[in-house]
């Protein structure tokens, strides 16, 4: 069982509508977590993080983080074409040789 | 003004070749990192370095030898390439925030293909 589970998708939707993005996880060491988003033959880059439980805001972008489930979320409202590119989550605990443990990543396309 | 660069972009060769990527950041970052994601877009860490100290080793075949010449720069080498090295190579950088979360920036990655 891999530590970050993701749906690969692909999730498509209208323009305009609300978007889901989940992971769950199975390492309760994992204190901070992050959204990256990647298009198509570029890097991920960074969008969003959020250090232990609790909800994040950034512009049409929100994070939510539920430790006692081991589940966390991006929600993207009033989702646009240009959102169309692979979300992957990713988690990173404090300690010795910490790292960055990625999930696979959500293809979201949104259509006109 | 690009934050972190990698060379070259693309990179076909045959089998058993070794071959070089470079990676460079301009962010003042102490930390950097050689990622691999395969056809299925998961990012898997190989190898963190400190102020070229090697502190991440992830099980990687000792084919693949990361070089730090100073904390800009990680270059990694590959020796005897076989047809499974095949992927897009990402060279990321991080830094901590007030928080305590290391945020890495990403490369555009060097997509290497192994005939």
């Amino acid at each position: 069982q891999k530590e970050v589970e993701q749906d690969p998708g692909p999730l498509s939707v209208p323009e305009g509508a609300i978007v889901s993005l989940n992971c769950t996880y199975s390492n309760s060491a994992f204190q901070y977590f992050m959204w990256y988003r990647q298009y198509s033959r570029k890097g991920p880059e960074l969008l969003m993080y959020t250090y232990s439980s609790g909800n994040k805001e950034d512009g049409r972008f929100t994070a939510q983080v539920d430790k006692s489930s081991k589940y966390i979320s991006l929600f993207i409202r009033d989702s646009q074409p240009s959102d169309s590119a692979t979300y992957l989550c990713a988690m990173w605990s404090t300690g010795t040789a910490s790292k960055l443990t990625f999930g696979t990543g959500t293809r979201l396309q949104v259509t006109l | 003004d690009t934050a972190v660069s990698q060379t070259p972009k693309y990179l076909v060769t045959q089998m058993g070749n070794d071959k070089s990527i470079k990676c460079e950041q301009n962010l003042g970052h102490d930390t950097m990192y050689w990622y691999k994601q395969d056809s299925k877009k998961f990012l898997k860490i190989m190898f963190s370095y400190n102020n070229k100290e090697l502190i991440i080793n992830e099980t990687v075949p000792n084919r693949f030898s990361p070089k730090s010449p100073d904390k800009a720069h990680l270059n990694l080498h590959i020796n005897s390439l076989e047809l499974g090295d095949s992927a897009v190579y990402f060279c990321a950088s991080s830094r901590r925030t007030p928080g305590g979360a290391e945020t890495q920036y990403f490369g555009p990655g060097t997509r290497l293909l192994v005939l």
